[in-house]
């Protein structure tokens, strides 16, 4: 397996403010990251796919500019959600493909995230 | 278009039960992987199991079974004298070769009552 950590695990914050959500990948270099959310009793939505060492390529309908994704190194990829709005309220879970496992994803804990 | 179904949207079962989680899927290609995951309350998905397309051996691990079957896109889940621990919701996943994409199933919501 493969080891996937998130930071924080939970927030509440004010609505306008921004909010950094890190994922990092423990025991192994991904060189792609992938940021989900999920709504209650959902599935997982991909918003974005992270690529180290350059630009995020997003699902159709998420906007870039409100979800700042930035994956500087093999091992850690950060999603900022800025100017928050009760709306972005959700579960954001990231994963990481590791290349000694071939195509399987293995997920963080996720980040329960809630705008008043 | 790839297209990951699970129709039951929840499962409720009495300890020791066996049930099976089904999952139909859909795409063209002819080389592709599919996955299963547990998610409990915790929300983390965990991974159970990775199978490819050119390999439809079925596949036992403890008190889960996985039954492939091409001819019908089918990859279901069965999971043996079923626990308590085993509540959780479990999601059925597609990706194909060339991307790096999984398209996910809504989920089964499975409850295992004592």
């Amino acid at each position: 397996g493969a080891v996937v950590s998130q930071h924080p695990s939970r927030v509440i914050c004010k609505s306008g403010t921004s909010v950094k959500i890190e994922c990092r990948s423990l025991d192994f270099q991904a060189t792609t990251m992938f940021w989900y959310r999920q709504f209650p009793k959902q599935s997982l939505m991909l918003m974005a796919t992270s690529n180290e060492g350059s630009k995020a390529t997003y699902e159709q309908g998420v906007e870039k500019d409100k979800f700042l994704i930035n994956h500087a190194s093999l091992t850690l990829s950060t999603l900022t959600v800025t100017s928050a709005h009760p709306e972005d309220s959700s579960f954001y879970i990231c994963s990481a493909r590791n290349p000694n496992g071939g195509e399987t994803q293995y997920f963080g804990p996720g980040t329960r995230l809630l705008v008043l | 278009a790839q297209k990951v179904t699970q129709a039951q949207t929840e499962i409720s079962v009495v300890e020791k039960e066996d049930v099976t989680l089904d999952c139909v899927y859909e795409t063209r290609d002819t080389t592709y992987y599919l996955f299963w995951y547990k998610q409990p309350p915790s929300g983390e998905l965990v991974f159970l199991i990775r199978r490819n397309s050119f390999d439809e051996q079925n596949e036992i691990s403890g008190r889960y079974s996985w039954n492939f079957q091409k001819s019908t896109s089918s990859f279901n889940f069965t999971i043996t004298a079923s626990q308590v621990v085993d509540s959780a919701v479990y999601f059925c996943a597609l990706s194909e070769v060339n991307t790096d994409k999984l398209i996910f199933g809504t989920g089964t919501r499975l409850q295992v009552f004592p």
